[in-house]
């Protein structure tokens, strides 16, 4: 059983490059959510999906994208990449909307030069 | 605005000591603690806490909530050096359209030989 998969696991970019972290779950989850950990920060909502074709703003969704066309995918996109979203960023999935208990994805380390 | 704290930020502890971790919040509409452990990367789930006075257990590992005083301690008895990782404290608040974790910054469990 996968659980949840990211890729890639690490990434570097320039500054204003775009690109896509990918995230699959294979327990048919309603709900995932992207965040993002910084040191001294705790994790904090990036955007979240309680279904296909639903998605909404969590804490710090500036500069990123993100759309569910199915259940099993939720893609982060950073449309031009800052030095501030060097991060390590984490795909989170959950039974649904009322469910808190996260699972989530091994992460990914980006660094933005 | 939703806040989570936790403490001490950090610790270090002989093996066999028992160690308490606390962690206090403020949220909105509460709906449960949650308490993750993170050793390399991806957060894993310990506990999930949604009434007052209860205590879970799982091996060496117990939680309890105050719902009260707005509060939750972890605590590990007879510590391993395989314990040593970051602990995450978690709430859970409903926002109308999904239930969302605020997460505190963690606490930093060293355990030396």
């Amino acid at each position: 059983n996968a659980g949840v998969t990211q890729t890639p696991k690490f990434q570097v970019l320039k500054t204003g490059q775009s690109m896509t972290l990918q995230c699959a779950q294979d327990m048919n989850h309603e709900y995932m959510s992207w965040y993002r950990q910084d040191p001294g920060m705790g994790l904090r909502l990036i955007h979240y999906s309680v279904g296909a074709g639903i998605t909404d703003q969590g804490e710090v969704p500036n500069g990123y994208n993100v759309s569910r066309s199915t259940t099993e995918d939720f893609p982060l996109r950073l449309l031009s990449a800052a030095p501030s979203q060097t991060s390590v960023y984490f795909c989170a999935s959950s039974y649904d909307r009322v469910n808190e208990k996260l699972f989530f994805g091994s992460g990914t380390q980006l660094s933005v030069l | 605005e939703d806040k989570v704290v936790q403490s001490p930020l950090s610790l270090v502890v002989h093996e066999g000591d028992t160690v308490t971790l606390n962690c206090s919040y403020e949220v909105t509409n509460f709906r449960s603690l949650l308490w993750y452990k993170q050793e390399k990367k991806a957060p894993t789930f310990l506990f999930m806490l949604t009434s007052s006075g209860i205590e879970k257990k799982s091996g060496r590992l117990s939680s309890i909530l105050d719902k009260k005083e707005l509060f939750s301690i972890l605590n590990i008895t007879a510590t391993q050096t395989g314990d040593s990782a970051i602990y995450l404290c978690a709430v859970g608040g409903y926002t109308g359209t999904a239930s969302k974790l605020t997460f505190g910054t963690g606490t930093r469990l060293q355990v030396t030989l």
